[in-house]
């Protein structure tokens, strides 16, 4: 059994640009969620995805997007990059039920210049 | 609206000693309760969690947690820190109420451990 896996590791941008990030969920898992954890901070829910529509926004713009796929892989799309995107981004996968246990990826670093 | 509280962003105990992190939360429902350790440069691995069943859970590594209904607390324990517990630790709520079971996390506690 693989586990959730995101890439790129590690990603530069310059302000203003645009930034893709992707998530391959855990076998078998048909939600992925999306958390921003800025340095020293706790994780930030972004939004989430079930069988391929939203299902739950945190406090994030609209410049923030994402898609999820039939193999239950996952995209989030930032637009008009800002400095302050600057984190560590992190994909977590699991089941809908009525226990949610949440697997998290490695995480990819974003880093705006 | 919940809301986790981790009292104390850093602490430090020696090799063999008692680790206790603390977390309080806020909730207006009974609430799901987790307890995640990131190592550095890694994503978030689940040491615990609560779902209204026994109060005292048991986790990975040797760490459990006690949920504490009047005291609205969730600390994290183990009775003998090993140097590799040396981590990240963050407890989280969600809410059994909302379909997508998002994480609300605390701030996190950095563990060290003194050899």
């Amino acid at each position: 059994e693989t586990g959730v896996t995101q890439s790129p590791t590690h990603l530069i941008k310059t302000r203003g640009q645009q930034v893709t990030l992707r998530c391959s969920s855990q076998s078998g898992h048909n939600t992925v969620s999306w958390y921003q954890q800025a340095l020293g901070q706790g994780p930030q829910f972004i939004f989430q995805y079930y069988r391929e529509e939203e299902n739950g926004r945190g406090n994030f713009p609209p410049r923030f997007s994402g898609l999820q796929f039939p193999n239950y892989s996952s995209e989030l799309n930032v637009n008009a990059l800002e400095l302050d995107d600057s984190a560590l981004y992190l994909c977590a996968s699991g089941t809908g039920g009525l226990v949610h246990e949440q697997y998290f990826g490695p995480g990819t670093r974003l880093t705006v210049t | 609206a919940q809301s986790v509280t981790q009292l104390g962003s850093h602490v430090s105990v020696s090799e063999g000693a008692l680790v206790l992190l603390r977390c309080n939360y806020s909730s207006s429902v009974p609430p799901y309760l987790f307890w995640y350790v990131q190592y550095p440069n890694q994503g978030l691995q689940l040491l615990l969690k609560y779902t209204s069943a026994a109060t005292l859970v048991k986790g990975i590594n040797g760490f459990e947690a006690e949920f504490k209904k009047s005291e609205t607390s969730f600390h994290l324990t183990k009775p003998s820190a090993h140097m590799s517990d040396a981590a990240e630790y963050f407890c989280a709520v969600s809410d059994r109420a909302d379909s997508s079971y998002k994480l609300i996390f605390g701030s996190g506690t950095r563990l060290l451990v003194r050899p």
